[in-house]
């Protein structure tokens, strides 16, 4: 089980781009997949789409398709998530949670969110 | 996409006696491989969502024996024998059977 530590929280305008990342320690990119989640406030979890860096695989929720990319550096363990043309529909907490490869789609693994607030 | 209904939508639970949690997909669950692709997560109040139940029955590690999970194909349920004040929150189901994996909209569970 790996831990993941994410990025600070960020305060961006309408229309920009934001970037969280999301760090692994104690175990390798290869071996996991990753899946980015996002909660508005006081709202459910919805799932934004994963990545799976040994194949560099994304899979994005439709709703995302074309305004999400989502990458990975094995060099330094990280995986991103970037999502464009930001609106006030889009403040909310974005988490990463990873899956060894084995477990298929069960996320054991969680960040502790990165807060994304957009505001003019 | 799979859709994911949950009840109760909030569950006043009494410290000591059991709770449970239903949830029902929009079409079945069970692999072909024998496996029902549901998970149970909780969300403690101002925390990441945790693991608690993985394949509809398959306690995660670390979660103690008072959680169980039932259920397969398309009706799935989630169990607290004796609830803790320390189970308080949003308990969210979740298929893994395929993407886009979907979430129920949740369960908030707070003491009476």
């Amino acid at each position: 089980q790996v831990q993941l530590v994410q990025s600070a929280a960020e305060v961006k305008k309408p229309g920009s781009s934001v970037k969280v990342s999301c760090k692994a320690s104690g175990g390798t990119l290869k071996s996991y997949s990753f899946s980015w989640v996002r909660q508005a406030p006081g709202q459910g979890l919805e799932w934004m789409g994963r990545i799976i860096p040994i194949t560099a695989t994304t899979n994005y929720a439709q709703m995302f398709q074309g305004r999400v990319t989502m990458t990975a550096d094995k060099s330094t363990n990280t995986v991103y998530v970037e999502l464009f043309s930001l609106t006030s529909q889009d403040t909310a907490m974005y988490f990463c949670a990873s899956a060894a490869l084995q477990d298929g789609n069960t996320y054991d693994s969680w960040g502790q969110g990165t807060l994304v607030t957009v505001s003019s | 996409d799979i859709v994911m209904t949950q009840s109760p939508v909030s569950l006043p639970v009494t410290p000591g006696e059991p709770a449970s949690i239903s949830c029902r997909s929009s079409q079945s669950l069970l692999h072909s491989n024998g496996n029902n692709y549901l998970d149970w997560y909780l969300q403690k109040p101002g925390q990441s969502p945790q693991l608690l139940i993985s394949l509809a029955s398959s306690r995660a590690s670390g979660v103690p024996d008072r959680f169980s999970g039932s259920g397969s194909g398309t009706d799935f349920t989630l169990t607290i024998s004796r609830v803790e004040a320390e189970d308080i929150g949003i308990y969210y189901c979740m298929q893994a059977l395929q993407t886009p994996l979907t979430f129920g909209g949740g369960t908030k569970v707070e003491i009476k």
